[in-house]
């Protein structure tokens, strides 16, 4: 069965540093998400993408993030200047049509 | 904004007992109803999803039943084993499909 593939699984960062978090959606899915957890509460809505744009996007989703979809196949989440409270459990997610959204396995991002 | 509440936080069964978990949501006009399983530091695994027209679906020992009017779904997990001990999460997708999330049971199975 198709899956969602995250990349790097863990990734570690000094706080004020940028990263990219990558995801491969399922190949012909058109509607890619983020979503985060932050160890021990719940997971949360942050951006969705489709035809090259946000459709939509959380209060948390600041100027400090951005999405891009730089090929036909990743979907990355860039973290301009990261902060401690930005270490969380990141999900990318993705859908044919809007829904059911199929999840990846995560990427555990800790802020140093 | 779609509020999603999880009835128990936590629950301990010895092996063989059946399970209740109950999610409650604020927003009843949603398109569908998931139910994800959640290892300790892993991700999120789909166990079922009912569609707002639906009323039940069933995987294997997994039943969940889901009452739109009354903004509730509940899992059933029968004859529980040690291998169910996990966090369950229920999740709402509203109109804006934006999925909505509960914290979570978080199930032990004893031996």
């Amino acid at each position: 069965e198709p899956e969602v593939t995250q990349t790097p699984s863990h990734q570690v960062t000094q706080m004020g540093q940028e990263v990219i978090l990558r995801c491969v959606p399922i190949s012909n899915h058109l509607y890619f998400y983020w979503y985060r957890q932050i160890l021990g509460q719940k997971v949360e809505f942050l951006v969705s993408f489709y035809n090259n744009e946000i459709s939509e996007k959380s209060e948390i989703f600041d100027d400090q993030f951005s999405v891009e979809r730089p090929d036909g196949s990743n979907f990355t989440l860039k973290i301009r200047s990261t902060k401690l409270e930005d270490s969380a459990m990141y999900f990318c997610a993705s859908s044919m049509v809007r829904q059911p959204q199929h999840f990846g396995d995560g990427t555990r991002l800790s802020i140093l | 904004k779609q509020e999603v509440t999880q009835i128990p936080a936590a629950l301990s069964v010895p092996e063989g007992e059946n399970l209740v978990l109950n999610c409650s949501f604020t927003d009843s006009a949603i398109y569908n109803l998931q139910w994800f399983r959640q290892d300790p530091g892993k991700g999120l695994t789909s166990l079922l999803l009912i569609q707002s027209s639906q009323r039940e679906q069933t995987s294997g020992r997994l039943n969940a039943s889901l009452d739109k009017s009354s903004g509730r779904s509940t899992l059933y997990i029968a004859a529980s084993q040690p291998g169910d001990s996990a966090t369950y999460l229920c999740a709402a997708l509203a109109r804006d499909y934006k999925l909505s999330f509960g914290a979570g049971t978080t199930v032990t199975v004893r031996a």
